[in-house]
């Protein structure tokens, strides 16, 4: 069964810790992305990676760090630094610059 | 850089009224994709234009990529229940291989 899956889908954090967000994907997507979208809001990309071990910052990238060892997996690290964390975490991948696939997405709230 | 707007930011209607969603950009777009995102989902894709003039429907739903590829619209004709969510736009931001998103349009139908 493919696609891409995101855990938690919920998620609560004291302020001020880190806190990484998963995503894996079993399409053979060669590029992944990570989107914040807040209420009323579009989706504003966080960063993007289009290959293994090289990736780029989006529109939002303070406050966040990814990592790319493996053509699956894109985590995001939410770090004490992003001063309005909470927020719903979208991740996506693609065949290089073709249509974007979502995960469920993970809601994070930082108490 | 480069932006989309998209009209209106809601539409509330009755079962069965139509409704319009547009999306407008300042620069001449190379594609544009329509995605859907019901309430408390992720969002999906829908479909994408790319010739200058193009029109592609899918049931009730009709697409239209304009003339001059700056302006896009999503028409549904007779809308249902199962229509609700937000609908966005999304084109491509130059070779980056990512995209940039409208905020969307929120429909809610009256049953």
């Amino acid at each position: 069964d493919g696609g891409i899956t995101q855990s938690p889908k919920y998620l609560f954090r004291k302020e001020g810790q880190n806190v990484t967000l998963s995503c894996e994907q079993n399409l053979n997507h060669d590029a992944m992305y990570w989107y914040r979208q807040d209420p009323g809001q579009g989706l504003r990309l966080i960063y993007y990676s289009q290959i293994v071990n090289d990736f780029q910052k989006g529109d939002i990238a303070e406050g966040y760090s990814v990592s790319r060892e493996k053509k699956e997996s894109f985590p995001l690290t939410v770090t004490s630094a992003q001063k309005n964390p909470t927020a719903f975490y979208l991740c996506a991948s693609s065949l290089r610059t073709d249509t974007q696939y979502f995960g469920p997405g993970t809601r994070l709230t930082v108490l | 850089g480069q932006q989309v707007m998209q009209i209106p930011q809601y539409q509330h209607v009755q079962e069965g009224e139509d409704f319009t969603t547009y999306c407008n950009s300042s620069t001449t777009l190379s594609n544009i994709q329509w995605y859907k995102q019901r309430p408390g989902g992720h969002p999906v894709f829908l479909i994408q234009l790319v010739k200058s003039g193009e029109v592609k429907k899918q049931k009730r739903l009709t697409f239209q990529f304009g003339e001059a590829k700056k302006n896009s619209s999503l028409h549904i004709t007779a809308t249902q229940t199962t229509d609700v969510g937000t609908y966005f736009c999304a084109v491509s931001r130059g070779s980056q291989g990512n995209l940039i998103f409208g905020k969307g349009t929120k429909l809610s139908v009256k049953p």
